[in-house]
């Protein structure tokens, strides 16, 4: 099993302020996504990184892959209230299953 | 958009029968999984099916799990004799490729 560690498990901040959301392993991943899941709902993708050392962005969220395929971080700035959910990544391993992190979930307070 | 739909939403069942969850996948994907999520817990691999048949499986998938593809459209989740601890949420989700998941909003299955 290839695990996948994120960091801080839970993240509670104010409106407007900026995060940093980690995602770690000690395995290589051929590619990595970020996923956002609502409470009863399934995890919606927000990305997939392949290069390593990829940078993506979408609106305020800035996605990174390590250099070496084995960690990958999430920013977000000027965060907003509806920005609040579980934040997941998940790697494909081998087999080309995915492996997904143990989730940070993330609380912007108005 | 197209999306991955499941049903039941919520399934509750007594411990030792058999249960089927079902999906309808993206009609153009050629990837099928599901995966689980314990309440608290994290989302884990159960299986991967391609071209009629498992790709992958999880240590969780025993015996008592089967996948069906059994009309070309749905893709089914059987579980023979439930557990107590098989009470999750389960999650359908299909992509076109190797990456690139949609997932289903879930079946909540509750073990009596």
């Amino acid at each position: 099993t290839q695990l996948l560690e994120q960091s801080p498990q839970f993240l509670s901040i104010q409106e407007g302020e900026n995060l940093t959301v980690y995602c770690n392993s000690s395995s290589v991943f051929s590619s990595l996504q970020w996923y956002r899941q609502e409470p009863g709902e399934g995890p919606v993708l927000l990305v997939t990184v392949v290069t390593g050392g990829e940078v993506k962005k979408l609106k305020r969220l800035t996605f990174q892959f390590g250099d070496a395929r084995k960690d990958s971080s999430l920013h977000i700035t000027a965060a907003q209230p509806g920005d609040t959910g579980l934040y997941l990544c998940a790697g494909v391993g081998t087999g080309n299953q995915f492996y997904f992190g143990t989730g940070t979930s993330l609380t912007v307070i108005p | 958009e197209p999306e991955v739909t499941q049903t039941p939403s919520h399934q509750v069942t007594q411990m030792g029968q058999e249960v089927i969850l079902r999906c309808v996948p993206i009609s153009n994907h050629l990837y099928f999984y599901w995966y689980r999520q314990i309440l608290g817990q994290k989302v884990e691999f159960l299986v991967s099916f391609y071209n009629n048949e498992i790709s992958e499986k999880s240590e969780i998938f025993d015996d008592q799990f089967s996948v069906e593809r059994p009309d070309g459209s749905n893709f089914t989740l059987k579980i023979r004799s439930t557990k107590l601890e098989d009470s999750a949420m389960y999650f359908c989700a299909s992509s076109p490729v190797m990456y690139g998941y949609t997932f289903g909003s879930g079946t909540r299955l509750t073990v009596v």
